[in-house]
């Protein structure tokens, strides 16, 4: 069984940039969450994704979105880079989006300078 | 909305010895999910222990024990005979079982776990 795996492990990005984190999901698993962990923090959601569709948001910008894909697998993308973006964003997999454990990646570390 | 306190940024443990990790939580829901994870330099988070809030009975994972308070709003994590592996940032967090924030888990500030030799 695979786990839950993301891409690349760190990134550098300026100010304006744009930037894109992928993850894949635990093999069986097709939803995935996205959590932002700012230095000192616990994670904050940022969403979920279902079968390919949005499936809760927290309180983030339209600048953060997603995409899932048919294998679920998913994207992370921030537009206009902010340095409060830099953080190691994580993301989870589960098996459906009630009650069932979300595996979690070992996260993108995301450097804006 | 939910939110998840953990008041002791640090702790730290002889080792072999039993340390207790604390949690507060708010939530005007009878029912939900109550977690700890660990996570350790690797970065990766790992679930350490679950509590249903429906259960009275505590959980209990080998060495690893909890303290659910429901009326309290308390949820503490009791590791016995500590090891150097258990060192690494443990995180509280709280799951709703049904409405539109169903999916997601609100996390603590975390408490950073030194354990000596």
């Amino acid at each position: 069984e695979t786990g839950v795996t993301q891409s690349p492990t760190h990134l550098i990005k300026t100010r304006g940039q744009q930037v894109t984190l992928r993850c894949s999901s635990q093999s069986g698993h097709n939803t995935v969450s996205w959590y932002q962990q700012a230095l000192g923090q616990g994670p904050q959601f940022i969403f979920q994704y279902y079968r390919e569709e949005e499936n809760g948001r927290g309180n983030f910008p339209p600048r953060f979105s997603g995409l899932q894909f048919p294998n679920y697998s998913s994207e992370l993308n921030v537009n206009a880079l902010e340095l409060d973006d830099s953080a190691l964003y994580l993301c989870a997999s589960s098996l459906g989006t009630n009650n069932n454990e979300q595996f979690f990646g070992p996260g993108t570390r995301l450097t804006v300078l | 909305a939910q939110t998840v306190t953990q008041s002791q940024p640090e702790m730290s443990v002889q080792e072999a010895e039993t340390v207790t990790l604390s949690c507060t939580y708010d939530t005007s829901e009878s029912d939900y999910y109550l977690f700890w994870y660990k996570q350790p330099p690797s970065r990766q988070m790992i679930l350490v222990i679950r509590q249903e809030a429906y259960k009275q009975q505590n959980a209990t994972e080998n060495r690893f024990s909890v303290n659910f308070q429901k009326a309290a709003k308390s949820f503490s994590l009791k590791i016995s005979d500590s090891q150097l592996g258990d060192a690494a940032m443990y995180f509280c967090a709280y799951r709703n079982v049904r409405g539109s924030t169903l999916g997601r888990l609100y996390f603590g500030r975390g408490t950073q776990l030194t354990v000596w030799p």
